[in-house]
């Protein structure tokens, strides 16, 4: 009953580093997406996909890179990490037209950029 | 754009009052509006959906109402508790993607 799974929980980059985090969600739903949370923000979306080899950009995509290779996982990477990029990263899966069934959230990445 | 609007950051609730959290809408063509309920150090988690085609949903304390005219949706709480205390966000399915209002922190006073 794993859900949506985040790794890690918790990282520490320098500016400059690269990482990827990993999203992986038991439940074949079709519809992944990330987003980032900081103060007074809200949630917002950065790439989402509505299927295994697609994937779009949401409202904040600059910096980050997004694949889907299969329906199961949906890695963000971060190419070349800057202080802006300090945040607690959720991904979400779900179904997603015309259904009320909820979006499933992880756990959630904190991440600090030095 | 943003297609759903949450203007409240923040809202304090005497506990066992009332708590009403309020979300416009832009797009006429969303079939569901949902609402979330986040903690601290944790991911949101789904609270309570209506469909577009209703006026009202309840489960419980929790009552959402939507008045497709004008393009309003409201929580509702009722007794509000402690455990209440969290940021709620209501969110719509597009075609493409979910978008979610940007949250309403609410803080259940003693």
């Amino acid at each position: 009953n794993a859900g949506v799974t985040q790794t890690p929980k918790f990282q520490v980059l320098k500016t400059g580093q690269s990482m990827t985090l990993q999203c992986a969600q038991d439940m074949n739903h079709e519809y992944m997406s990330w987003y980032r949370q900081d103060p007074g923000m809200g949630l917002r979306l950065i790439h989402y996909s509505v299927g295994a080899g697609i994937t779009d950009q949401g409202e904040v995509p600059n910096g980050y890179n997004v694949s889907r290779s299969t329906t199961e996982d949906f890695p963000l990477r971060l190419l070349s990490a800057a202080p802006s990029q300090t945040s607690v990263y959720f991904c979400a899966s779900g179904e997603l037209r015309g259904s009320n069934q909820p979006q499933h959230f992880g756990d959630g990445t904190r991440l600090s950029i030095l | 754009d943003q297609q759903v609007k949450q203007n409240s950051p923040s809202l304090s609730v005497q506990e066992g009052r009332i708590s009403i959290l309020n979300c416009d809408y832009t797009n006429s063509m969303f079939d569901y509006f949902l609402w979330y309920k986040k903690y601290p150090a944790e991911g949101p988690t789904f609270l309570i959906s209506i469909s577009s085609i209703k006026d009202k949903n309840e489960d419980g304390r929790f009552t959402v109402f939507l008045n497709k005219s004008a393009k309003h949706l409201s929580l509702h709480i009722v007794p509000s508790q402690p455990g209440d205390s969290a940021v709620y966000f209501c969110a719509a399915p597009g075609d493409d993607k979910i978008i979610f209002g940007k949250g309403t922190r609410l803080h259940i006073l003693p």
